[in-house]
């Protein structure tokens, strides 16, 4: 069965480094998402990703986030300057198509931990 | 998206049914009810969707009145592997792409 692959499955780093996390989302889905989850708190939205442009971005989001697909497979979160509050599990999501009603597919996620 | 509300906690034996009451009083016509699963360090799992009445699949049943105010999750027969935390989502053919998450429901399968 396919599956999101993410990597690493652990990243530590210190305060002020840019991170880049890594996704390989189902080969012939769409629409590709990333989510957060600090440790005993919500999964929250963070961006939505289609046709090579951001759909939808979270208040989360802001100018110390991107996102890319650099290739025909990969699709990542880079966060420029890490904070501490940025610890958090990342979660990369994808899904056939935009529309609500198909059910995302979730990758296992990374760890962040910054220093 | 309609907010939903789900009990915080639920505890349940190996072989019991599990039914998992889920509120949304403001949903919205062309709205979906989705549920996810999720076990601890793991990305959410789709387990399944409906619009009304009844839905099943190999995993669960989900009960949707006709009002759709509110929908029950249904697992039969759980087992130690399905501790995880559940959440109710309300998804629509015309709002965002995004999945707005709750608290969701811990459910405990103790032996």
């Amino acid at each position: 069965e396919p599956e999101v692959t993410q990597t690493p499955s652990h990243q530590v780093t210190q305060m002020g480094q840019e991170v880049i996390l890594r996704c390989v989302p189902i080969s012939n889905h769409l629409y590709f998402y990333w989510y957060r989850q600090i440790l005993g708190q919500k999964v929250e939205f963070l961006v939505s990703f289609y046709n090579n442009e951001i759909s939808e971005k979270s208040e989360i989001f802001d100018d110390q986030f991107s996102v890319e697909r650099p290739d025909g497979s990969n699709f990542t979160l880079k966060i420029r300057s890490t904070k501490l509050e940025d610890s958090a599990m990342y979660f990369c999501a994808s899904s056939p198509s935009g529309a609500g009603v198909n059910e995302q597919f979730f990758g296992p996620g990374t760890r962040l931990t910054v220093l | 998206l309609a907010k939903t509300t789900q009990p915080i906690s639920m505890d349940s034996y190996e072989g019991q049914e599990v039914n998992i009451t889920c509120s949304h009083n403001n949903i919205a016509t062309n709205d979906y009810i989705t549920w996810y699963q999720q076990f601890p360090s793991q990305g959410p799992r789709f387990i399944i969707q409906g619009y009304k009445t009844k839905v099943t699949n190999e995993v669960a049943s989900l009960f949707i009145p006709a009002d759709r105010k509110s929908s029950t999750l249904s697992l039969p027969r759980v087992s130690l592997s399905d501790t995880a935390v559940y959440y109710c989502l309300v998804v629509g053919m015309d709002s965002s792409y995004k999945l707005i998450f709750g608290s969701g429901t811990r459910l405990l399968v103790r032996p």
